[in-house]
């Protein structure tokens, strides 16, 4: 079955520290991958997505994620945090055939410290 | 981008009764719409797959028969909890995707359900 693991639950970071959230799907067939922001009280947003070509895609608020094919990986990264991006992210993926429905990972809490 | 709305936003019953939660897509057609269950400091958990016109698919260990699905236009899907009980109480969220657009899922706002 079609899965999405994170790996990080709880990331504490201070401002200006670099971020990195590991993101591993399983599923065999193609996929449009997301991250996707909650902040405090708020809905989930999109972040960033993959369709196709670059494997490196730029996202809003300098976030950035790179899909590996081989590993099954779209990790996300920021290379300085601002205590703003104190939120939940989580990754998702989109099958491309079938239902077309979306799997999101169990999220990752982070709290950028000011 | 594109806005999808859910009401009410947050709603209390008494355990027994039902309870209705409207998701609509304001400025697109939305032929698919889901629906999500997030639990206190966990993920969103797939419910359902609504699609227009027709029945809605549910994952499997979701009750049908409890979570009650329709999709009557294209812009517009219901989530129906029957019956509720304190087991239900969560926070239930739709979204839809754009298929005009980016492909990108838009989601509701939520809805909190507490069930007395």
């Amino acid at each position: 079955a079609q899965s999405v693991s994170q790996h990080n639950h709880h990331v504490i970071l201070s401002e200006a520290a670099s971020l990195e959230l590991g993101c591993n799907y399983s599923y065999g067939g193609t996929v449009n991958l997301f991250w996707y922001v909650q902040y405090p009280g708020q809905h989930l947003q999109l972040l960033l997505k993959y369709f196709s070509g670059d494997p490196l895609v730029k996202g809003i608020k300098g976030f950035e994620a790179e899909f590996i094919k081989s590993k099954f990986s779209f990790n996300l990264r920021k290379p300085s945090v601002q205590w703003s991006d104190t939120a939940e992210y989580f990754c998702a993926v989109n099958e491309t055939s079938g239902t077309y429905k979306y799997i999101f990972g169990t999220g990752t809490r982070l709290k950028v410290l000011a | 981008g594109a806005v999808v709305s859910q009401h009410p936003s947050r709603v209390i019953c008494k355990s027994g009764t039902s309870v209705k939660i409207e998701c609509r897509s304001l400025d697109f057609q939305a032929t698919t719409m889901f629906w999500y269950r997030q639990f206190p400091k966990q993920s969103l958990m797939l419910m359902a797959t609504s699609n227009e016109g027709s029945k809605a698919t549910y994952e499997q260990g979701v009750e049908k028969d409890k979570f009650l699905i329709n999709h009557a236009s294209l812009t517009l899907s219901t989530l129906t909890v029957t019956s509720a009980h304190p087991e239900d109480s969560s926070f239930y969220i739709c979204s839809a995707r754009d298929y005009e657009g980016t492909g990108e899922l838009f989601f509701g706002e939520g809805s909190r359900l507490t069930v007395l």
